[in-house]
């Protein structure tokens, strides 16, 4: 069963360019990439999709190379309201049902 | 807020007890996903319905069991509860069936004594 790749945690101050990497070696072709965060106690809130090559939002950008093994989901300016933890998300065809996959989070902790 | 409601916000029950949690999406979503997470854990995917049927299946155990009626929301049933069920369990809900952004609420969260 594939399954989606992510540091455990990661630290960051204020102000910089913060980088979050996910694998997932299996993922179908018709397959889209999602990145959401989640504060404690709350339910996760969706921070950027994409397919192929880039992505950005207000908040985010999202690079995924050609072979679309991996994404990267990037902070730009983190503050300490970003300490938080952030999933990848891909969807997982099997046997004609689409199986949804978060990988295990990044915890981010952004310091001052 | 993401327009989707979960009761009860918290339900505390013993060992062997069967609880109901509820799930009503945002207006025009026609999927529910049911998720579980667990003190310090990611989030397991459980099950998936679409406009009433059940379209994807996770890691969900025997002893649970979900629906969704016509008006669209949606019963996570758990049964025989084991100290073990005591989690964080949100629903989202999403306009399609596959692919669309999914908006969760803010959870149910359960402990089983």
């Amino acid at each position: 069963l594939a399954k989606t790749t992510q540091p455990i945690s990661m630290d960051s101050y204020e102000g910089q360019e913060v980088n979050i990497t996910c694998s997932h070696n299996n993922i179908a072709t018709n397959d889209y990439i999602t990145w959401y965060q989640q504060f404690p106690s709350q339910g996760p809130r969706f921070i950027i999709q994409g397919y192929k090559t880039k992505v950005t939002n207000e908040v985010a950008s999202l690079f995924i190379p050609a072979d679309r093994k991996s994404s990267t989901l990037s902070l730009p300016r983190v503050s300490l309201s970003d300490t938080a933890v952030y999933y990848c998300l891909v969807g997982e065809s099997s046997g004609g049902y689409n199986k949804l996959i978060f990988g295990a989070g990044t915890r981010l902790a952004v310091h001052p | 807020d993401s327009g989707v409601t979960q009761t009860p916000k918290h339900l505390i029950t013993a060992t062997g007890q069967r609880v109901t949690l509820r799930c009503s999406p945002r207006s025009g979503d026609l999927s529910v996903y049911w998720y579980q997470q667990s003190l310090d854990q990611g989030l397991q995917f459980l099950i998936q319905y679409y406009n009433g049927e059940e379209r994807a299946k996770g890691n969900i155990l025997e002893r649970f069991s979900a629906q969704q009626f016509p008006d669209l929301h949606s019963e996570l049933n758990l049964s025989s509860l084991e100290l073990g069920d005591s989690a964080l369990y949100f629903c989202a809900t999403a306009r399609g069936d596959s692919q669309e952004t999914q908006y969760f609420g803010p959870g149910t969260r359960l402990l089983v004594l």
